[in-house]
């Protein structure tokens, strides 16, 4: 069965420094979207991309936050100055369309020291 | 503004033992709702998806109903088994299909 994979599937970065999160998502899937989880709390919307552009991002996907489909296959997310708080499981997720359910990859978790 | 709860937040069961874990949510005007499963450190495992004209969908062992009306959802579990013992979340899309989470349950199946 087709999945979404991320890659790397542990980044330790010190403040300040940029970090890209790459993902696959499903091949034949439209929607793309990155979650967070931050140790012992609910998981979190941070941006949903459709058709080449973000369709929709929540409040925590601010001016350090960019996504990026740079070919057809890989979905990144990229951090520019990384901060404390940005530590958390971050989770790649695609799906086709809001009938079907979202396939969500194994998760990058990213240590900010 | 959707929210989502899940009760218990652990639970812990000898194995073969039948359970149910809720999951409720505040505004009934859900397009669907998900079932995952998440291992320690791991990514989350799409169960179940109820789309809101359903009242329930099953896969093996599990079953997972949706009553809108009373903004309810459960998850059964039959005949529980060590492997199944993981952190279960439910999740509802909001008007812009983002995902609104639950906090999850905790579950423990003793051998």
């Amino acid at each position: 069965e087709p999945e979404v994979t991320q890659t790397p599937s542990h980044q330790v970065t010190q403040m300040g420094q940029e970090v890209i999160l790459r993902c696959v998502p499903i091949s034949n899937h439209l929607y793309f979207y990155w979650y967070r989880q931050i140790l012992g709390q609910k998981v979190e919307f941070l941006v949903s991309f459709y058709n080449n552009e973000i369709s929709e991002k929540s409040e925590i996907f601010d001016d350090q936050f960019s996504v990026e489909r740079p070919d057809g296959s890989n979905f990144t997310l990229k951090i520019r100055s990384t901060k404390l708080e940005d530590s958390a499981m971050y989770f790649c997720a695609s799906g086709q369309g809001m009938d079907s359910p979202l396939h969500f990859g194994n998760g990058t978790r990213l240590t900010v020291t | 503004k959707q929210e989502v709860t899940q009760i218990p937040a652990a639970l812990s069961v000898p194995e073969g033992e039948n359970l149910v874990l809720n999951c409720s949510f505040t505004d009934s005007a859900i397009y669907n709702l998900q079932w995952f499963r998440q291992d320690p450190g791991k990514g989350l495992t799409s169960l179940l998806l109820i789309q809101s004209s359903q009242r329930e969908q099953t896969s093996g062992r599990l079953n997972a109903s949706l009553d809108k009306s009373s903004g309810r959802s459960t998850l059964y579990i039959a005949a529980s088994q060590p492997g199944d013992s993981a952190t279960y979340l439910c999740a509802v899309p909001d008007s812009n299909y983002q995902l609104i989470w639950g906090a999850g349950t905790k579950l423990i199946i003793k051998p």
